[in-house]
């Protein structure tokens, strides 16, 4: 299995407090990835990352942001958490050229 | 832009019967395509790829053909066991660029009963 830990693994928290996700990696990549999966969605980009200080914004970006300050750690925070934002978080990550993403266990959050 | 769409479950078989999961793709470029499987509570893992047309994904009973004539990417397997309940989604990502994200389609849920 790819190394890949995300923390913590289920939060609860409420409306309009700040929230941080971790996403932890011993493989070394070079690309990193936050997903949300919500029902009848399937997973949706977030922000992504293709090296130490470099983010790029996905699909469904909005309320959320990303720092990258090593190689091995990808920080998904929620500045003001609204209960929109309750959902299932994935950490994927992936190294060169052509090879496929590989995904962490999740993170269940629920915003009250 | 992009996008994936499989067939809505659930899909509901006996144990030892034929499974097909309808997948198709709409891509401005050169994808390469994936399945991946998701049991409960588990995050996502990859099935099987192929990366240009006709070439044949498979792992675990699992086969996928790379159809680019009729954007195309089903999954099949010959005979499903209950260890096979779970979440399948297809994905596409775009060759051109590495590091791209994957798009997804929705997913669909495989039940196997014995």
């Amino acid at each position: 299995d790819a190394g890949i830990t995300q923390s913590p693994r289920h939060k609860v928290t409420e409306t309009g407090t700040p929230v941080t996700l971790r996403c932890h990696q011993t493989e070394n990549h070079r690309y990193m990835y936050w997903y949300r999966q919500d029902p009848g969605h399937g997973l949706r980009l977030i922000h992504y990352s293709y090296g130490v200080k470099d983010t790029d914004k996905g699909e469904v970006s909005d309320g959320y942001s990303v720092s990258r300050s090593k190689t091995e750690d990808f920080l998904l925070t929620l500045e003001s958490a609204t209960s929109s934002q309750t959902s299932v978080y994935f950490c994927a990550i992936s190294g060169q050229g052509d090879q496929p993403q590989h995904f962490g266990d999740g993170t269940r959050l629920s915003i009250l | 832009g992009d996008s994936v769409t499989q067939m809505e479950g659930p899909v509901t078989l006996s144990e030892e019967a034929f499974l097909t999961i309808n997948c198709t793709y709409t891509a401005t470029g050169y994808p390469s395509l994936f399945w991946y499987v998701q049991y409960p509570g588990e995050g996502l893992q990859l099935l099987l790829k192929a990366t240009k047309a006709d070439d044949k994904g498979s792992n675990k009973g699992f086969e996928a053909t790379y159809r680019k004539e009729t954007t195309s990417f089903h999954l099949e397997k010959g005979s499903v066991q209950v260890s096979d309940s779970a979440v399948y989604f297809c994905a596409l990502s775009d060759r051109a660029q590495a590091g791209t994200a994957l798009i997804f389609g929705k997913g669909t849920t495989l039940s196997v009963s014995s």
